[in-house]
């Protein structure tokens, strides 16, 4: 199994541009969430998806779009890039919301200047 | 809001001297605790979990925490470090009767171990 796999690994975009950051498990997990970290700030929740076709809000939606049309793929598309949204972004997943242990990705470094 | 707060930013510690993290978290009702512990440049993994039963959870690397209800705290340990150690630790919960059981982080604790 590769686990939970990210690309890029590193973006660089200029204010305004648009983007999607690509997130894939092969765990069959339902349960698939994004986070974004910034120093002292710890993880937090953009969005989560309890299933294919389900989506919710997290604490810092916007700005951000997501959609889970299967159960492998949970993409984040940033609509218009701004400053602020410079951080490094963390796909997770687990078997179920109830399910306990979340596995991460290895993140997506994301510079907008 | 639920709440999970790390005590310290940062944490220098010398090679196989003991060492704490500390975590406190908001309420000790329907929660389930976490520590993650994060290498340079590379995502987050387990090191050990809380759900219920006994109050001393170990993990893996020789790291342990004790769930203590009447603190709401869950602090992380270990006896002797090694240089290895050295990474950013997150506390985390989730409450499952409260905000859909979404995991909430702590700020994140910087382990330096110097030799």
């Amino acid at each position: 199994n590769a686990g939970v796999t990210q690309t890029p690994k590193f973006q660089v975009l200029k204010t305004g541009q648009s983007m999607t950051l690509q997130c894939a498990q092969d765990m069959n997990h339902e349960y698939m969430s994004w986070y974004r970290q910034d120093p002292g700030m710890g993880l937090r929740l953009i969005h989560y998806s309890v299933g294919a076709g389900i989506t919710d809000q997290g604490e810092v939606p916007n700005g951000y779009n997501v959609s889970r049309s299967t159960t492998e793929d949970f993409p984040l598309r940033l609509l218009s890039a701004a400053p602020s949204q410079t951080s490094v972004y963390f796909c997770a997943s687990s078997y179920g919301q109830a399910n306990y242990e979340q596995y991460f990705g290895p993140g997506t470094r994301l510079t907008v200047t | 809001a639920q709440s999970v707060t790390q005590l310290d930013s940062q944490v220098p510690v010398f090679e196989e001297a003991p060492v704490e993290l500390r975590c406190n978290y908001s309420s000790s009702v329907s929660v389930y605790l976490f520590w993650y512990v994060q290498y340079p440049n590379q995502g987050l993994q387990l090191l050990l979990k809380y759900l219920s039963g006994s109050t001393l959870v170990k993990g893996i690397n020789g790291f342990e925490a004790e769930f203590n209800k009447s603190q709401t705290s869950f602090h992380l340990r270990k006896p002797s470090v090694h240089i290895s150690d050295t990474a950013e630790y997150f506390c985390a919960a989730k409450w499952i009767y409260n905000q859909g059981g979404k995991l909430i982080f702590g700020q994140g604790t910087e382990l330096s171990v110097k030799p």
